[in-house]
């Protein structure tokens, strides 16, 4: 089975600095998909980013990217230039690259960004 | 286009009484997914629906049960409520076509409280 780890229940940071959420995983597996989800107060997931385990390419969006290290399991996240609309639960996600199979999640990590 | 709709918004039972949450997939989306989040935890995965069938189930017990109608809505049903159950209740919705590339939209999520 399949865990995600999120060890860092909450952070801070102050607006404007750079903040980096980690995750690790476990799986077997070799073809799987690595996520990074945000739900604000809204309590809507909103997908923040995504990496594909078969590249080796760090995925970036905007202010977010990943530092994915694979033989590590290891995938953490960056985010730039902090805004407070960032202050939200960050979930670090893993899904299996076949079947119609679930999201497993983490236990998140609760980020608030400081004026 | 509508993105996943979820009702009731939150609500109160009492111990043994049932439940059941809806959930509107988003357009064009054929699978949809139900996930418990209980306080201060990650979702985790109940069960997913695709083609009207139950596919898969993760750790719940068979009080949990759901629907898939023929236009993709879900319904997520538990009998004999416990205190535990106590969580919000997320419906996610993709369209699978055979890969796990397309992404996961979510609802706000149902609050349920058990007293």
């Amino acid at each position: 089975a399949q865990t995600v780890t999120q060890s860092q229940p909450e952070m801070s940071v102050q607006e404007a600095e750079t903040v980096t959420l980690s995750c690790t995983y476990d799986t077997s597996e070799s073809n799987y998909y690595l996520f990074w989800y945000k739900q604000p107060p809204s309590r809507q997931m909103i997908l923040v980013i995504r990496q594909e385990a078969y590249k080796q390419q760090n995925a970036t969006e905007n202010r977010f990217s990943v530092n994915f290290q694979k033989a590590a399991k290891s995938f953490s996240l960056k985010i730039s230039d902090s805004q407070l609309g960032d202050t939200a639960m960050y979930f670090c996600a893993f899904m299996m690259g076949s079947g119609n199979t679930p999201l497993v999640f983490g236990k998140g990590t609760r980020l608030s960004v400081i004026a | 286009e509508t993105g996943v709709t979820q009702s009731p918004t939150h609500l109160i039972k009492t111990r043994g009484q049932q439940v059941t949450l809806r959930c509107s997939s988003q357009s064009g989306h054929n699978t949809v997914s139900w996930y418990q989040q209980a306080l201060g935890q990650g979702p985790q995965f109940i069960f997913p629906y695709y083609r009207e069938e139950e596919k898969g189930r993760g750790n719940f017990p068979p009080r949990f049960s759901g629907l898939q109608f023929p236009n993709y809505s879900s319904e997520l049903n538990v009998n004999a409520l416990e205190l535990d159950d106590s969580a919000l209740y997320l419906c996610a919705s993709r369209n699978w076509r055979g890969s796990n590339t397309g992404e996961l939209f979510f609802g706000e999520g149902s609050r349920l409280t058990v007293l």
